[in-house]
């Protein structure tokens, strides 16, 4: 079955270091890839997206490239701001079927003044 | 993207008792999923909430403990029977875009402490 893997947190960082957040895939044919976050006490929302190999999705700084040779989706930011304090879930959704998502286990940044 | 709403946003709950969680959309959509996160946990699915069929739930989930209502392509229930305390959990719908790339949009939650 479809499976993601997410680099242990809490990962902490000072306000404008360079953030990567590991994310490898297990999954048949050729699945969409998704990063959501999710700021504390709200509900999930989508924050990029890639749904073929060598995609670049980005979206407020944020940016991953879907590597299907070596099934990656690490997200990354140049400079990270304390607003950017989140938990981060990457996730993949298969194209057939009933397209459900499957999640990472999230990783939470943390980013110190 | 459609603007999800749920009810309750949060509930206190005794053990033993029945909750019922509504998700509302603000447009007509084919697919709804429920989702559990449990406390410091991913999201793990619960059901695919079919308009007009019986919900298609996931290992580990039955319609004994989750029933599920879709009614018409705006609007689905989750209900949580028989609560335990092991059911406190944030509790998210979510509805699929209108692209074909499989991205989903979740509502805000609903967090259940069972007592």
């Amino acid at each position: 079955g479809n499976s993601v893997t997410q680099m242990e947190g809490p990962v902490t960082l000072s306000e404008e270091a360079f953030l990567t957040i590991n994310c490898t895939y297990t999954a048949t044919g050729y699945p969409s890839l998704f990063w959501y976050v999710q700021y504390p006490g709200e509900g999930l929302q989508l924050l990029l997206k890639a749904t073929k190999a060598d995609d670049k999705g980005s979206n407020k700084g944020f940016e991953a490239t879907y590597r299907k040779e070596t099934t990656s989706f690490h997200l990354e930011k140049g400079s990270v701001q304390v607003s950017d304090s989140a938990v981060y879930f990457c996730a993949l959704s298969s194209n057939t079927g009933r397209r459900a998502l499957t999640f990472g286990s999230g990783t939470r940044l943390q980013v110190q003044p | 993207s459609a603007v999800i709403s749920q009810k309750p946003s949060r509930d206190i709950c005794q053990r033993g008792t029945s909750l019922t969680i509504q998700c509302q959309v603000d447009s007509q959509v084919t697919m709804m999923f429920w989702y559990r996160q449990q406390p410091g946990q991913s999201l793990t699915l619960i059901a695919t909430a079919n308009q007009g069929s019986e919900a298609t739930y996931e290992s580990g989930f039955v319609i004994d403990k989750f029933p599920i209502s879709r009614p018409n392509l705006t609007f689905s229930t989750l209900t949580v029977s028989n609560m335990s305390p092991e059911d406190s959990s944030i509790y998210l719908c979510s509805v699929g875009g209108t692209s074909e790339l499989g991205e989903q949009f979740f509502g805000p939650g609903t967090r259940l402490t069972v007592l």
